[in-house]
């Protein structure tokens, strides 16, 4: 994979039901793996970065999993709710031995909380 | 305010004319990030200071964009001779560290169109 995926594209989900969704991203040279919300008119808003394999992030309802052998990572919602409703991007940082990069992002997850 | 700041926030602009877009970063913050977000994409980089270092300008997607930091705070990304394929959101970013696991913190974009 030489590029950042997400799938799906965009989520209609019922509130209070759960939901996930899938970030793919390459496995070569990986350095950090990160979340961001983005709501409509606002800033995208950092939600986590995550270097290690196996790592399990978690934030309120949101959490976060990392596979860095494979290159891939989910995103989970429980108990969705109206306030949900955003794009979710994950984006990957590479080790490009030393100093920071640009991030490689993916074009986002679209998920509409329907009440 | 605490947060990344753009200006405008939005801009038309006539094709063929210049533009200049200005960013904010955090106080003390020693990475600076522009993206460009297409419609439907997700954000792209363009280019990447530290302080007032330019240290990365492979995004940028042609010699009509120019980007400068010059006392390695405020930002400007200028676009010179505008073209309709320009029309885009331009978000900017800042980190505290030099590491690619540090968190971006981004401002709410200028979206510019060309007409």
């Amino acid at each position: 994979i030489l590029n950042v995926e997400q799938s799906p594209q965009s989520l209609h989900v019922q509130e209070g039901d759960s939901t996930n969704f899938t970030c793919s991203f390459p496995s070569s040279n990986f350095y950090a793996l990160h979340w961001y919300r983005w709501e409509t008119a606002k800033s995208p808003e950092a939600l986590f970065v995550m270097t290690l394999n196996g790592d399990e992030k978690k934030k309120g309802r949101i959490s976060a999993t990392l596979n860095t052998k494979e290159g891939y990572s989910y995103l989970y919602i429980k108990g969705s709710q109206p306030e949900d409703s955003a794009t979710y991007l994950c984006a990957s940082a590479l080790d490009s031995g030393g100093g920071a990069d640009g991030l490689t992002f993916g074009k986002g997850t679209h998920l509409i909380i329907q009440p | 305010g605490a947060g990344v700041s753009q200006s405008p926030r939005y801009k038309v602009a006539k094709r063929g004319q210049d533009v200049a877009l200005r960013c904010d970063p955090i106080s003390g913050h020693v990475s600076l990030f522009w993206y460009q977000q297409a419609l439907g994409q997700g954000p792209e980089f363009l280019t990447y200071f530290q302080n007032e270092a330019q240290l990365d300008k492979s995004g940028l997607p042609s010699d009509r964009f120019f980007a400068e930091r010059p006392e390695g705070s405020v930002s400007t990304l200028k676009i010179q001779r505008t073209q309709q394929e320009d029309s885009a959101v331009y978000l900017c970013a800042s980190s505290s560290g030099l590491a690619g696991s540090n968190i971006q913190y981004f401002g709410a974009g200028t979206r510019l169109s060309v007409l």
